[in-house]
């Protein structure tokens, strides 16, 4: 099994540009979300899933989309990407809503300049 | 969920137990402890969880006080390859989402 794969690893775009990151499991886990982390700071909530065709907003949801159309699958979209959205973006997922540890990415290092 | 306290930073010699403390006082009785670590910029990585009991695994062992208002993570010899930042989270497992806080870096010295 591969876990938690996420892409890019690393991206930089310009203030404005709009970008999609991946995130996909194949441990067939219902449960997955989003984290964002500053430099210095922990990790903060963006969006989570608890199944196929469900999202939620986390602590911090401004200024980013997701969807979960498959199991697999769960994309976090910046529509209009800005300079306080430059952190390291880190997909989790976990068995389901209420059992299991979280398996993290790799993450996804974004810039916006 | 309950929010939890941890210390900023923690050294500790190599080869000692390194004792993580954690302080979840607004814990209710349908929430489980867990701990994660997180080395250099990685993601994170699940180290074990408990509800009541004291749990050991092969990577640590989780000390539950009896009223569940703290807890204790202990490396029983840590060594240099733990060094990194270790949170503490307290879910319910009723609620999908897992929040974590600035959790405490630990520096192994040799």
């Amino acid at each position: 099994n591969a876990g938690v794969t996420q892409t890019p690893k690393f991206q930089v775009l310009k203030t404005g540009q709009s970008m999609t990151l991946q995130c996909a499991q194949d441990m067939n886990h219902e449960y997955m979300s989003w984290y964002r982390q500053d430099p210095g700071m922990g990790l903060r909530l963006i969006h989570y899933s608890v199944g196929a065709g469900i999202t939620d907003q986390g602590e911090v949801p401004n200024g980013y989309n997701v969807s979960r159309s498959t199991t697999e699958d769960f994309p976090l979209r910046l529509l209009s990407a800005a300079p306080s959205q430059t952190s390291v973006y880190f997909c989790a997922s976990r068995r389901d809503v209420q059992t299991g540890e979280l398996f993290f990415g790799e993450g996804s290092r974004l810039t916006v300049l | 969920d309950a929010k939890t306290t941890q210390p900023t930073s923690m050294d500790c010699a190599e080869g000692r137990a390194a004792n993580l403390p954690c302080n979840h006082s607004t814990i209710s009785g349908n929430e489980y402890v867990y701990w994660y670590r997180q080395i250099h910029s990685q993601g994170p990585q699940y180290i074990i969880h408990g509800l009541k009991n004291n749990e050991t695994n092969e990577m640590a062992s989780l000390i539950i006080t009896e009223d569940r208002k703290s807890s204790t993570l202990i490396l029983p010899h840590a060594t240099l390859r733990d060094t990194a930042v270790y949170y503490c989270i307290v879910r319910n497992t009723n609620a999908g989402k897992s929040t974590f806080g600035d959790g405490t870096t630990l520096t192994v010295k040799p």
